[in-house]
C-alpha cells in the first residue's frame, strides 16, 4: 500500500504479557516515529529512527519499552510485562525528513486487562 | 507541563461559516508548526504547516496564522463544510531537540448543517 501500515489494529493483552507492534512505513521514508496516544490526549512522542539508527528514545516511558528498525524500513515496538497504564493507541509515522510533514498510520489500540 | 495547548476541547460552527481553531505554545524554541486532522479510528492526517519565519500560510480553504510574540497560532477554515467535522491537533517541532512533534490535546470541531 501507499500509506503507513500498522498491525495489529487492535490488541488485548493480559497484564504481564509481552506485546509487539509492527509498523511498515512509506517506502523510501528515512524517518520513522512512534507515538503513544492516551484517551482524550494528543499523541506523545516515544522514539525516532533515521534509517536503522535510533536517534532519540527520550519519550519511552520505561525500560519495558523497546523499539527497533534493524534494516531501516519495518519497525517494531515491543512492550514487556504490560501494565494497565500502557493501554493506549500506538501511532507510527514516517517522513522524508524531520521537518517535512509526517504521515501517520491508523494506529494499534492496545488494551491491557 | 504542556508545551502546546489547545484550550477548547470542542467547537461547533455552522456550515458555510468560518471555523477558527486556536493553539498556544510555551517553548520559544519551536520553529515549525503543523495542524493535523483526525477522524475516529484513523491516524492523524497532515493538513497544513508553517515555519516560524512566516506569519501566514494558506492552502485552499485552510489558512494558518502565527503570532510569535504571543506564542499563538490559529487555523482558519472557510467556508466550513460537513466533512471538516473531526478532531484537529496542533503540533510543534524544535530544532536540535527531540525530533518528534509535541502535540496539543486536540479540538473537536463539529460542523452543524
Amino acid at each position: 500500500g501507499a500509506g503507513v501500515s500498522q498491525s495489529p489494529r487492535y490488541k488485548v493483552a493480559k497484564r504481564g504479557q509481552d506485546v509487539a507492534l509492527r509498523c511498515d512505513p512509506i517506502s523510501g521514508h528515512v524517518s520513522l516515529f512512534w507515538y503513544q496516544q492516551a484517551l482524550g490526549q494528543g499523541p506523545e512522542f516515544l522514539t525516532y529512527f533515521q534509517n536503522e539508527a535510533q536517534l532519540d528514545k527520550s519519550g519511552l516511558p520505561s525500560d519495558r519499552f523497546f523499539a527497533e528498525r534493524p534494516e531501516g524500513s519495518v519497525s517494531t515496538l515491543k512492550i514487556q510485562r504490560t501494565q494497565q497504564e500502557d493501554s493506549a493507541v500506538y501511532l507510527c509515522a514516517s517522513s522524508l525528513g524531520r521537518v517535512t510533514e509526517a504521515f501517520f498510520g491508523q494506529g494499534t489500540r492496545l488494551t491491557v486487562v | 507541563d504542556q508545551q502546546v495547548k489547545q484550550n477548547s476541547p470542542s467547537l461547533s460552527v455552522q456550515e458555510g461559516r468560518i471555523s477558527i481553531l486556536n493553539c498556544d505554545y510555551t517553548n520559544s524554541m519551536f520553529d515549525y508548526f503543523l495542524w493535523y486532522k483526525k477522524y475516529p479510528a484513523e491516524g492523524p492526517t497532515f493538513l497544513i504547516s508553517i515555519s516560524s519565519i512566516k506569519d501566514k500560510n494558506e492552502d485552499g480553504r485552510f489558512t494558518v496564522f502565527l503570532n510569535k510574540s504571543a506564542k499563538h497560532l490559529s487555523l482558519h477554515i472557510v467556508p466550513s463544510q460537513p466533512g471538516d467535522s473531526a478532531v484537529y491537533f496542533c503540533a510543534a517541532s524544535a530544532p536540535g531537540g527531540a525530533d518528534g512533534l509535541t502535540f496539543g490535546k486536540g479540538t473537536h470541531l463539529i460542523i452543524q448543517p
